[in-house]
């Protein structure tokens, strides 16, 4: 079963503006990690962001983590149509396992 | 450096059929991970083999093995293909259990 999910499940902005996606998940986590995919590749990685941390930069990248509400958030600054791919959140969970949970996705479509 | 290497990238099988997928994890990386990604939804995980010892296991059938050698490389196998085996099969590394997790670019499996 999924743990996180995506919200919006699709995204189209222009070029130049900011993309927000956000993921809610359901139990206690050790990590949460966001991946990009471009289609039929593999997953590229972009931030993680532990449990204790409630906000991380990287580039045009902005993660936020809310434990208490069991969310985060990925911005995506000054967007290129090179942004264009879906986005995925994924929990390690606090039970020992350490396998991620992914949710469905946001599919991102940046217009030139 | 390479990154996670998979081999094949893409295959054809037919119901019934057996199936090997080989994965090379990053020079160093000792944690190897298996997911299925069925078109249009998140990986969900299906091995995750540490120090050359199965430490997690995802919700498939016995139908699906793996093993991890000792240079860290790794073998999913799935036995009696169904149809629905169809996906693409992503692998996954990290120094060890917990770190970031780097994905390959994953063999895409069709089942005829």
């Amino acid at each position: 079963s999924q743990q996180g999910e995506e919200d919006p499940q699709a995204l189209s902005i222009q070029e130049g503006e900011n993309a927000t996606m956000n993921c809610s998940y359901k139990t206690s986590i050790n990590n949460l990690q966001w991946y990009r995919q471009n289609s039929g590749r593999g997953l590229v990685h972009l931030i993680l962001i532990r449990s204790n941390e409630r906000e991380k930069h990287s580039g045009r990248l902005r993660v936020t983590l809310d434990t208490s509400k069991k969310s985060s958030s990925l911005l995506i600054t000054a967007s290129r149509a090179a942004d264009t791919a879906s986005y995925f959140c994924a929990t390690e969970q606090d039970t020992g396992r350490r396998a991620l949970t992914f949710g469905s996705g946001t599919r991102l479509q940046v217009q030139p | 450096d390479a990154g996670v290497t998979q081999s094949p990238t893409h295959l054809i099988k037919t119901r019934g059929q057996h199936v090997t997928l080989r994965c090379s994890p990053i020079s160093g990386h000792k944690s190897v991970s298996w997911y299925q990604q069925v078109l249009g939804q998140g990986p969900q995980f299906i091995f995750q083999y540490y120090e050359k010892e199965e430490r997690g296991r995802g919700n498939f059938p016995d139908r699906f093995s793996a093993r991890q050698f000792p240079n860290y490389s790794s073998e999913l196998n799935v036995n009696a293909l169904l149809l629905g085996d169809s996906a693409l099969y992503l692998c996954a590394s990290s120094l060890v259990p917990g770190n970031t997790i780097y994905f390959g670019e994953g063999s895409w499996l069709t089942v005829v």
